[in-house]
């Protein structure tokens, strides 16, 4: 059984921190991983896809990926009240067109 | 505009009745998929189609149904068949890109499906 785990949370963190998300998976064949913020009652929105082991950015946003670990985490720089949210780590296990997504870890940034 | 559109946002259903969810895209995308989202889980795919007049059943098919007669359209029907079908439904949709694994989902708002 592929899986994704994350901390479910809630990561509290104040405003202006560096908010720090985990997620490990299982499928060593693993070639791509996504990071989606889900607001309460809405669908999920992408924030970040990486590909190859090391850190990616944009913006507020870095997304790390250790492949050799089955590590992939999301840095989110100067945290604002509006970046309170679930965060949804999702990976692409290999030789498959499907996502396989963690239950998510709810971040709340107060001021 | 481009987007996915899910109708409608809200729909009661009462038990042993088929439903169907509506799910648009004007992206042209080639591959459409469907979730369901329960409280405090992940998303779990329930069918997923690449091409038109093809589908493939995902992780938790049973109960529901599909078809894709146009490329813009992936209608979901929950059956009386499913036991619990309470839950948020998503459906999202991806270009299969030639190389897939860089190829991306994009959700469309959600159906929420309450059983009276």
């Amino acid at each position: 059984q592929k899986e994704v785990e994350q901390n479910s949370g809630p990561l509290s963190v104040p405003e202006g921190a560096i908010a720090s998300l985990n997620c490990t998976y299982s499928d060593r064949g693993s070639q791509s991983f996504f990071w989606y913020r889900q607001y309460s009652g809405k669908s999920p929105e992408l924030i970040m896809s990486i590909y190859s082991n090391g850190d990616k950015e944009d913006g507020r946003f870095t997304a790390q990926l250790n492949k050799a670990s089955q590590y992939v985490s999301l840095l989110i720089r100067d945290s604002q009240p509006s970046d309170s949210a679930t965060y949804l780590c999702a990976f692409r296990p290999g030789g498959y067109n499907k996502l396989i997504f963690g239950a998510g870890t709810r971040l709340a940034v107060h001021p | 505009d481009g987007g996915i559109t899910q109708s409608p946002k809200y729909l009661f259903r009462k038990e042993g009745q088929n439903v169907t969810l509506s799910c648009e895209q004007n992206l042209n995308h080639d591959a459409m998929y469907w979730y369901r989202q329960d409280p405090g889980q992940g998303l779990r795919l329930i069918y997923y189609s690449q091409i038109v007049n093809d589908f493939q059943k995902g992780d938790i098919a049973e109960g529901y149904s599909v078809s894709r007669e146009k490329k813009e359209s992936f209608p979901l029907t929950v059956t009386s068949a499913q036991k619990n079908p309470t839950a948020f439904y998503l459906c999202a949709s991806s270009t299969q890109l030639r190389d897939r694994d860089t190829d991306t989902q994009y959700f469309g708002p959600g159906t929420r499906l309450t059983v009276l």
